[in-house]
């Protein structure tokens, strides 16, 4: 049992590429989230699902887009990386809502340059 | 909106030393309130919650008590280790807005042996 996993652990891109971050849970979770998190600031959340095939906006959807198509993937594309995207990336899981346990994973480093 | 404001780090204290972490919160009707707890270099974990008025939350020797008088969550630990050095993040689930959780800034904690 695995738990939350994402690759890569770090990247640098340049301006104006695309990547996608990687997240998987193997605990059967319906609910997924992807958060970025700024130095010295609390955890800002880009997308959400609640299942497979549906997604929602987080507070900070812009420059981001995400897919579900099966309960264990939720992958967060950038398109277009800029400087102000540069972030540690975290996602988590819960099995029923928010107000179960939030699962985490251990974070992508990303810097754009 | 639904918000959380916790004090403002670093908090420094030697070891054995009695900790509080102030938390307040503003929501509409009686949220859900959480401690999530974040080491260096790995992505956050649940530590407590609570999620009715006067509920205690417990684990690790740390505790919080849910007050909506005070609309407050503050975390308490009778004697903290350098092993508690960590960044604490308070957070909280609007009672109609399960899907999402709300966090604060989070206090980041050094203990000096």
């Amino acid at each position: 049992n695995a738990g939350v996993t994402q690759t890569p652990k770090f990247r640098i891109l340049k301006i104006g590429q695309s990547m996608t971050l990687q997240c998987a849970q193997d605990m059967n979770h319906n609910y997924m989230y992807w958060y970025r998190q700024d130095p010295g600031m609390g955890l800002k959340l880009i997308y959400y699902s609640v299942g497979a095939g549906i997604t929602d906006k987080g507070e900070v959807p812009n420059g981001y887009n995400v897919s579900r198509s099966t309960t264990e993937d939720f992958p967060l594309r950038l398109e277009l990386a800029a400087p102000s995207q540069t972030s540690v990336y975290f996602c988590a899981s819960s099995l029923a809502g928010a107000t179960d346990t939030q699962y985490f994973g251990p974070g992508t480093r990303l810097t754009v340059l | 909106g639904d918000s959380v404001t916790q004090m403002e780090g670093p908090v420094t204290l030697s070891e054995e030393a009695f900790l509080t972490i102030n938390c307040t919160y503003t929501a509409t009707g009686y949220p859900s309130l959480f401690w999530y707890v974040q080491y260096p270099g790995e992505g956050l974990q649940l530590l407590l919650k609570a999620t009715k008025a006067d509920d205690k939350g417990s684990n690790k020797g740390f505790e919080a008590t849910y007050r909506k008088e005070t609309t407050s969550f503050h975390l308490e630990k009778g004697s903290v280790q350098v092993s508690d050095s960590a960044v604490y993040f308070c957070a909280l689930v609007a009672r109609n807005r399960d899907d999402k959780i709300i966090f604060g800034k989070g206090t980041r904690l050094h203990i000096l042996p």
